[in-house]
């Protein structure tokens, strides 16, 4: 069964500075797809940005980019110019392109934002 | 307002007791799937339905059952509640075939048990 590693409980970050939040995983399958979630305050769950395994480009989206490392199996988040509306748990999740089970979520990220 | 409902938000009962929460999912979005949160913890898959049908399970007890409707609402029942089973739960929706776009959530069921 695939398995999602986030190993960084809590991180801190200036604002405006960057930032970069680890996750691994672990699979035998050659195809499948990342995400970033994004968990504020409110609790509600926010897609913040996706990768395919197939495509070698790094996602990104406005402040927030991945480095995709498949043979590693790695999928870090980096954000830049970090702001106080970032502060938030951030979960990494996989999800198989062959079964119709579930997305697999890490234990997630404590992200902190001192003004 | 990400379009998949849940209700209610909050829910207070007692050990012991019943009680049904319900999703409505994104307009288009065949398949639903439910998630336990509970107290900082990640999100563990409890079980999926696609078009009405039980796709997968996941950790789910014996206790807890779902359902998915033919206008496909779908509700997860939870009995005999211990005070563990608090936990936040999130019912999230997707297309179904396309894998790439991950899941919309819902704003989460509260549920505390007393």
């Amino acid at each position: 069964a695939q398995t999602v590693t986030q190993s960084q409980p809590e991180m801190s970050v200036q604002e405006a500075e960057t930032v970069t939040l680890s996750c691994t995983y672990d699979t035998s399958e050659s195809d499948y797809y990342l995400f970033w979630y994004k968990q504020p305050p409110s609790r509600q769950m926010i897609l913040v940005i996706r990768q395919e395994a197939y495509k070698q480009q790094n996602a990104t989206e406005n402040r927030f980019s991945v480095n995709f490392q498949k043979a590693a199996k790695s999928f870090s988040l980096k954000i830049s110019d970090s702001q106080l509306g970032d502060a938030a748990m951030y979960f990494c999740a996989y999800r198989s392109e062959y079964n119709n089970n579930d997305m697999r979520f890490g234990a997630g990220t404590r992200l902190t934002v001192k003004p | 307002d990400s379009g998949v409902t849940q209700t209610p938000k909050h829910l207070i009962t007692a050990t012991g007791q019943r009680v049904t929460l319900r999703c409505s999912p994104r307009s288009g979005d065949l398949s639903v799937y439910w998630y336990q949160q509970s107290l900082d913890q990640g999100l563990q898959f409890l079980i999926q339905y696609y078009n009405g049908e039980e796709r997968a399970k996941g950790n789910i007890l014996e206790r807890f059952s779902a359902q998915q409707f033919p206008d496909l609402h779908s509700e997860l029942n939870l009995s005999s509640l211990e005070l563990g089973d608090s936990a936040l739960y999130f019912c999230a929706s997707s297309v179904g075939r396309n894998r790439n776009y991950g899941y919309t959530f819902g704003s989460g069921t509260r549920l505390t048990v007393v």
